[in-house]
């Protein structure tokens, strides 16, 4: 079973670019997840979204942005990229609570952007 | 709010040394608690997880039991191998309907042959 794909996996930008990245979650997984990670910061909740639906949104300003389409997949898009946008910034998809009652992750390689 | 703490790192050992990495967290409630490992250049992958007070979480030779008493949920593995090195995260999922993950800093790994 394929796990969760993101594209690009690499990608360099200038200050005030924007940038989209995507999210191809596992098949049958409905809530797709975005985490930022920075040294300075760590890993820092971005937004989720279920059945194309933002459920979810964590401390970022609005030049962050999110949106799934009806095949699951999601694309996160950083407008007027400033230099501490740079990070590791890591998709996630769920299938769902287990019978165990744990909300279980499953993350993607991620997608480095560096803003120059 | 939520938040979880971990023993800074990096925490260096030798092959076969025993480890423990220390992890404590704040909830309200009786949240799910996971340790995630990053190893270089890849994504997290889930290592383990309990979601009630006294389960035991293990997976290849890692093992960790969620204590509510003490709010703790320290992993340890008694045989480290070089394999090991990465970095290590404990996390929490909180059930009051917020579905983030709350992630502590990380700990390094490292381990010499």
């Amino acid at each position: 079973k394929a796990g969760v794909t993101q594209t690009p996996r690499y990608l360099i930008k200038t200050r005030g670019q924007q940038v989209t990245l995507s999210c191809s979650p596992i098949s049958g997984h409905r809530s797709v997840s975005w985490y930022q990670q920075t040294p300075g910061q760590g890993l820092q909740f971005l937004f989720e979204y279920f059945s194309e639906t933002q459920r979810n949104k964590g401390n970022f300003p609005g030049r962050f942005s999110g949106r799934q389409f009806s095949n699951s997949r999601s694309e996160m898009n950083v407008s007027t990229l400033e230099l501490g946008d740079s990070a590791l910034y890591l998709c996630a998809s769920s299938g769902g609570q287990t019978s165990s009652g744990a909300n279980v992750l499953t993350f993607g390689a991620g997608s480095r952007l560096t803003v120059l | 709010g939520d938040s979880v703490t971990q023993m800074e790192g990096p925490v260096t050992l030798s092959e076969e040394a025993f480890l423990t990495i220390n992890c404590t967290y704040t909830a309200t409630g009786y949240p799910s608690l996971f340790w995630y490992v990053q190893y270089p250049g890849e994504g997290l992958q889930l290592l383990l997880k309990a979601t009630k007070a006294d389960d035991k979480g293990s997976n290849k030779g890692f093992e960790a039991t969620y204590r509510k008493e003490t709010t703790s949920f320290h992993l340890e593995k008694g045989s480290v191998q070089v394999s090991d090195s990465a970095v290590y995260f404990c996390a929490l999922s909180d059930r009051t309907g917020r579905r983030a993950l709350t992630f502590g800093s990380g700990t390094r790994l490292q381990v010499q042959p």
